[in-house]
């Protein structure tokens, strides 16, 4: 049962333009959403977080966008660099429990 | 202030041996958890723990696989007698609270993985 779902293997974009990931989730007790980018052969790194308490948080580059009612979340990357090439995975948290669950990953693809 | 270090990065294991990863958190993290990445799949949660307790084993296998995390040293993974489907990449995280105890959301740090391979 996957409660986290990113529907989407794969996606390219060119340099300069908005890269938008997205992130779909079936748990309505998820209350904390997270984004990790992976390199290959290196651990996730965290990217950008929302509280389910808000709908948008922005730092730089991305902002992530919470639809509580459609339960859906995106990242949007703009201007994409060809840097930001990594595999993208959302993951959400369970209000009272300690785990995070992943999504299977999105590989994003800029282009130069 | 040091990530989180996991060892062996790359491990290789015959069918039927014990394999041993590590995982020390960052400085001052005391909640650890082990994902693992099959190949062209995602990051499955596998067990969570605090200094000497296991707070979610909900994602382990229910044989062979076990974790601890000592008062002192790093956090164990084992598998004892490993089969091929063992193949993946395992990673371990820390935070610096317990995640819903109505503390501060955090992120969970990520350390750079141990590469499992049976044979």
């Amino acid at each position: 049962d996957q409660q986290v779902k990113q529907n989407s293997p794969s996606l390219s974009v060119q340099e300069g333009r908005i890269s938008i990931l997205n992130c779909d989730y079936t748990n309505s007790m998820f209350d904390y959403f997270l984004w990790y980018k992976k390199y290959p052969a290196e651990g996730p790194t965290f990217l950008i977080s929302i509280s389910s308490i808000k709908d948008k948080n922005e730092d730089g580059r991305f902002t992530v966008f919470l639809n509580k009612s459609a339960k859906h979340l995106s990242l949007h990357i703009v201007p994409s660099q060809p840097g930001d090439s990594a595999v993208y995975f959302c993951a959400a948290r369970e209000s009272g429990t300690y785990k995070y669950i992943f999504g299977t990953g999105t590989r994003l693809k800029v282009l130069a | 202030n040091a990530g989180v270090m996991q060892n062996p990065r790359h491990l290789v294991r015959r069918r039927g041996q014990e394999a041993r990863l590590r995982c020390s958190p960052m400085k001052g993290h005391s909640h650890v958890y082990w994902y693992r990445q099959l190949p062209e799949e995602g990051l499955k949660f596998m067990v969570y723990l605090q200094k000497e307790n296991i707070i979610d084993e909900s994602g382990m296998p229910k044989e062979r696989f076990s974790a601890e995390f000592p008062k002192e040293g790093p956090s164990i993974l084992r598998i004892q007698q490993v089969v091929r489907g063992d193949s993946a990449a395992y990673f371990c995280a820390s935070s610096p609270n317990r995640a819903g105890s109505g503390g501060l959301n955090t992120e969970a740090f990520f350390g750079q993985g141990t590469r499992l391979t049976v044979v």
